[in-house]
């Protein structure tokens, strides 16, 4: 099956700092790919779906100037936490599907814990 | 807007049992259902998929059926092992947008 490479798998930094998540599709090219937060033992929570070479759409409450997502090719997608803060601690994940894929494939996740 | 929800939200087994897990949706213009499993702190891994024109999909010991109409799926698991224990989460596509349940907790016990 299709490959989604997410990393880093876990960062610790100190509040105020910014960290980037990077999501690679290895051997499709994914058209859409969508960012998600995950709360313990809590479902997936959409943050936002980005195409290649277009802005990003966000769910509602989402702020977009703090999670920005870059969808610059059809094999890279980057969500920065911009200043992040103690709640910004959380799990995050991507996904992808590729033109006419109807599957979805999934990184294996980023664990963020923020000082 | 479409709700998917998942009963029972825990379940536990002892090993070798057979098991179901639902999940159901409000809205029956789907495009596909996908059953994933997902590990504590890992991502998820696809297990299914099963097109709207479809009635069931099979993967060794794994059985998902849909039954559009009246917006269910099951996902049946054989002969369970300890090591299916992980949360199941079912996600149903309405072909722009993936709407996911809450997941089931499956814990079996050797």
């Amino acid at each position: 099956g299709a490959v989604v490479s997410q990393h880093p798998s876990w960062v610790i930094c100190k509040s105020g700092t910014s960290v980037k998540i990077e999501c690679r599709s290895l051997d499709f090219q994914a058209t859409t790919m969508f960012w998600y937060r995950q709360f313990p033992k809590q479902s997936l929570m959409l943050m936002a779906t980005s195409n290649e070479g277009s802005k990003a759409t966000y769910e509602q409450g989402v702020e977009k100037d703090k999670f920005l997502i870059n969808h610059a090719s059809l094999t890279l997608s980057t969500l920065t936490v911009t200043s992040a803060h103690p709640e910004d601690s959380s799990f995050y994940i991507c996904s992808a599907t590729g033109q006419g894929d109807e599957k979805l494939f999934f990184g294996s996740g980023t664990q963020l814990s923020v000082l | 807007k479409q709700e998917v929800t998942q009963i029972p939200a825990a379940l536990s087994v002892p090993e070798g049992e057979n098991l179901v897990l639902n999940c159901s949706f409000t809205d029956s213009a789907i495009y596909n259902l996908q059953w994933f499993r997902q590990d504590p702190g890992k991502g998820l891994t696809s297990l299914l998929l099963i097109q709207s024109s479809q009635r069931e999909q099979t993967s060794g010991r794994l059985n998902a059926s849909l039954d559009k109409s009246s917006g269910r799926s099951t996902l049946y698991i054989a002969a369970s092992q300890p090591g299916d224990s992980a949360t199941y989460l079912c996600a149903v596509n309405t072909g722009n947008q993936f709407y996911f349940g809450t997941g089931t907790s499956l814990t079996v016990i050797p």
